[in-house]
């Protein structure tokens, strides 16, 4: 079963623009990561945020953590084709091992 | 730089065939996982490792099994193949508990079961 849910599920958008990426969950969490998945490919890690932070920058990546509203964002600025991917927060859930478990991901089409 | 690499990539099997997928890892992580992953439904953890020699359950174990007897090997076998087991598999690994450590995926391995 998922532990939460990305929104949307499909994004597309033209080069240049944002692309924001939520997601939710339901029970606490240690911490919350995204994962990037390009077509027919493994899953690569782009940032871990930790349940006592509330942003983090890599690059273009910004992601935000609001703990009091179980939600995380994901906004990838200045998009580029190459972005095109589905993208998946996961988290570590304190009752299942505290192994990571995924969200079905948000597929984003970044057109030329 | 091989990372986590995953052997067969692509494998058809019929209804109550066996196979085991092999997963190896080269940058001497404690933890290892086996994921699936089917349209839709993002990645649901079958089983992971938190050692060599350690096994356990995730969240879909029914129909598969595990063994880590070397740190760098996680083997993911299926004992006889049913459709409902055609899937996408990935293999992944973590130094640590991933409450403070990003996991490294394999390339997954297409599995078709007819």
């Amino acid at each position: 079963s998922q532990q939460g849910e990305e929104d949307p599920q499909a994004l597309s958008i033209q080069e240049g623009e944002n692309a924001t990426m939520n997601c939710s969950y339901k029970t606490s969490i240690n911490n919350l990561q995204w994962y990037r998945q390009n077509s027919g490919r493994g899953l690569v890690h782009l940032i871990l945020i930790r349940s006592n932070e509330r942003e983090k920058h890599s690059g273009r990546l910004r992601v935000t953590l609001d703990t009091s509203k179980k939600s995380s964002s994901l906004l990838i600025t200045a998009s580029r084709a190459a972005d095109t991917a589905s993208y998946f927060c996961a988290r570590t859930k304190f009752n299942a091992g505290n192994m990571l478990t995924f969200g079905g991901g948000t597929r984003l089409m970044v057109k030329p | 730089n091989a990372g986590v690499t995953q052997t067969p990539k692509f494998r058809v099997l019929k209804t109550g065939q066996s196979m085991t997928l092999l997963c190896a890892q080269d940058m001497n992580h404690e933890y290892m996982y086996w994921y699936r992953q089917d349209p839709g439904m993002g990645l649901r953890l079958i089983h992971y490792s938190v050692g060599e020699g350690t096994t356990a359950k995730g969240e879909v174990p029914d129909g598969y099994n595990v063994s880590r007897l070397k740190k760098q090997n996680f083997l993911l076998g299926l004992e006889s193949a049913a459709p409902s087991q055609t899937s996408v598999y990935f293999c992944a690994s973590s130094y640590s508990t991933p409450r403070d450590t990003e996991a490294f995926f394999g390339q997954g391995t297409r599995l078709t079961v007819v």
